[in-house]
């Protein structure tokens, strides 16, 4: 089965500092989607990525899938504490999707 | 728009007591429903699926059940509790084919806590 591993595991920034998050698949990813998750809640859908080197962006947040597409980074530009949390990957697999650990963001103001 | 709920939003149950969570959707028919685990410290783990009423899949042979009693409600069971099943529990549903690039979109979970 599919593995997905993040890194870094955590981080933490300055606020207005960018910074980027990786996800490594063991295997040829053919769906790849990125979620945020704020300690105690749900999943936060962000962007779903199909298609080798497609990058989608929203409000400050971009995502890449790489030409290969086994790996994705997410990248966060003039971070603000609005961005802390869990970032976590998840990756289509067989009939079921399948996540990484997850990358703790702590922002500091 | 869809909005999926959970209740309740913090459990504390003993060793050895029943357990009965729920999920429902609202605003999509016909989805695809999800319960997933997370533990302190670790990913999130599919416990079971739906694609309909009455259809359950298992991913993980345990202490727990889950049941569709109708098309937007999914229920996560066990007759006797775990410490081991202590823990975050999400529900989700998508729409399409699961695996084949369905975004699941999840519910505010359940805190549950074994003593």
């Amino acid at each position: 089965s599919q593995e997905l591993e993040q890194s870094p595991q955590s981080l933490i920034v300055q606020e207005g500092k960018n910074l980027t998050i990786n996800c490594t698949s063991s295997k040829t990813l053919y769906g790849l989607y990125w979620y945020k998750q704020k300690y105690g809640e749900g999943l936060i859908f962000l962007m779903m990525l199909q298609k080798g080197g497609e990058e989608k962006s929203h409000e400050k947040i971009t995502a890449k899938l790489d030409e290969k597409k086994q790996q994705s980074s997410l990248h966060i530009t003039a971070s603000q504490p609005s961005h802390a949390g869990i970032y976590l990957c998840g990756a289509d697999d067989g009939n079921k999707l399948v996540f990484g650990a997850g990358t703790i963001l702590r922002v500091k103001s | 728009s869809q909005t999926i709920h959970q209740w309740p939003a913090t459990l504390v149950q003993p060793v050895g007591s029943p357990l009965s969570l729920e999920c429902t959707v609202e605003g999509t028919s016909n989805p695809n429903l999800y319960w997933y685990r997370q533990a302190a410290g670790r990913g999130l783990q599919l416990l079971f699926y739906s694609v309909g009423i009455g259809q359950i899949s298992s991913e993980v042979p345990q202490n727990l059940s889950a049941s569709r009693p109708q098309d937007r409600q999914f229920i996560l069971s066990s007759k006797k509790l775990l410490l081991s099943d202590s823990g975050f529990y999400l529900c989700a549903w998508g729409v399409g084919a699961s695996g084949r690039g369905e975004t699941q979109y999840f519910g505010p979970g359940t805190r549950l806590l074994v003593l």
